[in-house]
């Protein structure tokens, strides 16, 4: 099955400065890439995601880039603020057919942004 | 919002006891997820009910089931609760009929097992 490695797993970073997550993940097939950030006490919340017929994707603060060869991914933050502070996860989808739905995680990041 | 809707919010068992979990969408749509959020981990697939039938399974024993209605709440079953089933427990469900990927999840259910 697919494995998704997430780094770091902790990140602290002051207000203003930008952020960025890394991703890798292991099944070829896979082409659907969602972050989601979970703040405490919450569900997850669908940020930005990319599908692999584009190489990078950008909403306001938040971009996502997609190398397909080397199987990596990864969320750029910029301008960060302090309600950026939450967990966030990447995770890998061959995200159609029978398989909606069934996304393979990575293990998390804190992200802190401090005022 | 993202009009998924999940009962219990917490709940407290005993090993051995017996759990359900349950869920509602507004979208509609026929597709539904469920996934073990273990404290500091990222969430895992446990299985994915298409039509009222199940349509793949993550790494999970059998004691955990599921139902899906014709009206397509959910239910997610665990029998013979051990401590380490203490979790969040999500649903969540494409966020519309397009199938485009996109998953929304609910708020979840949070167990604890004694």
């Amino acid at each position: 099955g697919e494995n998704v490695e997430q780094h770091p797993s902790t990140l602290s970073v002051q207000e203003g400065d930008s952020a960025v997550i890394k991703c890798t993940y292991s099944d070829s097939a896979s082409n659907y890439f969602p972050w989601y950030k979970q703040e405490l006490g919450k569900g997850p919340q669908l940020i930005i995601d990319i599908r692999s017929n584009v190489g990078e994707k950008k909403d306001q603060r938040i971009a996502v880039t997609l190398n397909k060869t080397a199987k990596h991914f990864s969320l750029h933050i910029t301008e960060t603020q302090p309600e950026d502070s939450a967990v966030y996860f990447c995770a890998a989808s061959i995200g159609r057919g029978s398989t909606l739905g069934r996304l393979y995680f990575g293990r998390g990041t804190q992200l802190t942004v401090w005022p | 919002e993202t009009g998924v809707t999940q009962s219990p919010t917490h709940l407290i068992k005993t090993r051995g006891q017996q759990v359900t979990l349950r869920c509602s969408s507004q979208s509609g749509h026929n597709t539904v997820s469920w996934y073990q959020q273990a404290l500091g981990q990222g969430p895992q697939f446990i299985f994915q009910y298409y039509r009222e039938e199940e349509n793949g399974r993550g790494n999970f024993p059998p004691r955990f089931s599921g139902l899906q209605f014709p009206n397509y709440s959910s239910e997610l079953n665990v029998n013979a609760l051990e401590l380490d089933d203490s979790a969040l427990y999500l649903c969540a469900t494409p966020s519309d009929l397009r199938d485009t990927g996109e998953l929304f999840f609910g708020e979840g259910s949070r167990l604890t097992v004694l």
